[in-house]
């Protein structure tokens, strides 16, 4: 089945600096990849998705690429802020009727201002 | 518009006790429906899904169990509680329209169990 690694686990920037979360796949037949943020005590939430006949997504501040060759996919925060703090999480779809997302385990982002 | 209801939100329980946490979905029809669990440094792990009323499918072999006695209903429950069931659940929907899958998944609140 399919498996999602996530990288980093943890990551600090300061304030209006970049900020890149990278994740991997097994199962070379996913083409969904959304992204979701995740505020303390609450359910995680689609900040941006990309389809694997896409190369790149981008959305004011948040941009996604997509290289499925390699089978990873990253997300870019431009100009972080302190409300970008919150835990991020990578998913692939399978591509298979009734089947669900497959996450990676999260990264937590701080920014400092 | 959709919206989901999970509860109850906090929950603490003692070992051994049975579990039962609920989800309803609103505003939309035979939603594919989900149960996930996050526990520290483990992510989302996907414990359950289902496609329709009565049809379940189990991803993580344990002491829970899924049912969809309703369209728009999705029921965890156990039996008997372990310390290992300690963690955020996270009961989510999705649309498939039968020809194209949408994929997005919405989310509901979450409901921390914490098991003594």
């Amino acid at each position: 089945g399919e498996n999602v690694e996530q990288h980093p686990s943890t990551l600090s920037v300061q304030e209006g600096d970049s900020a890149v979360i990278k994740c991997t796949y097994s199962d070379s037949a996913s083409n969904y990849f959304p992204w979701y943020k995740q505020e303390l005590g609450k359910g995680p939430q689609l900040i941006i998705d990309i389809r694997s006949n896409v190369g790149e997504k981008k959305d004011q501040r948040i941009a996604v690429t997509l290289n499925k060759t390699a089978k990873h996919f990253s997300l870019h925060i431009t100009e972080t802020q302190p409300e970008d703090s919150a835990v991020y999480f990578c998913a692939a779809n399978p591509n298979q009727a009734g089947t669900a997302l497959i996450f990676g385990k999260g990264t937590t982002l701080s920014v400092s201002s | 518009s959709q919206t989901i209801h999970q509860w109850p939100a906090t929950l603490v329980q003692p070992v051994g006790s049975p579990l039962s946490l609920e989800c309803t979905v609103e505003g939309t029809s035979n939603p594919n429906l989900y149960w996930y669990r996050q526990a520290a440094g483990r992510g989302l792990q996907l414990l359950f899904y289902s496609v329709g009323i009565g049809q379940i499918s189990s991803e993580v072999p344990q002491n829970l169990s899924a049912s969809r006695p309703q369209d728009r209903q999705f029921i965890l429950s156990s039996k008997k509680l372990l310390l290992s069931d300690s963690g955020f659940y996270l009961c989510a929907w999705s649309l498939y329209t039968g020809v194209k899958y949408t994929g997005e998944l919405f989310f509901g609140e979450g409901s921390r169990l914490t098991v003594l």
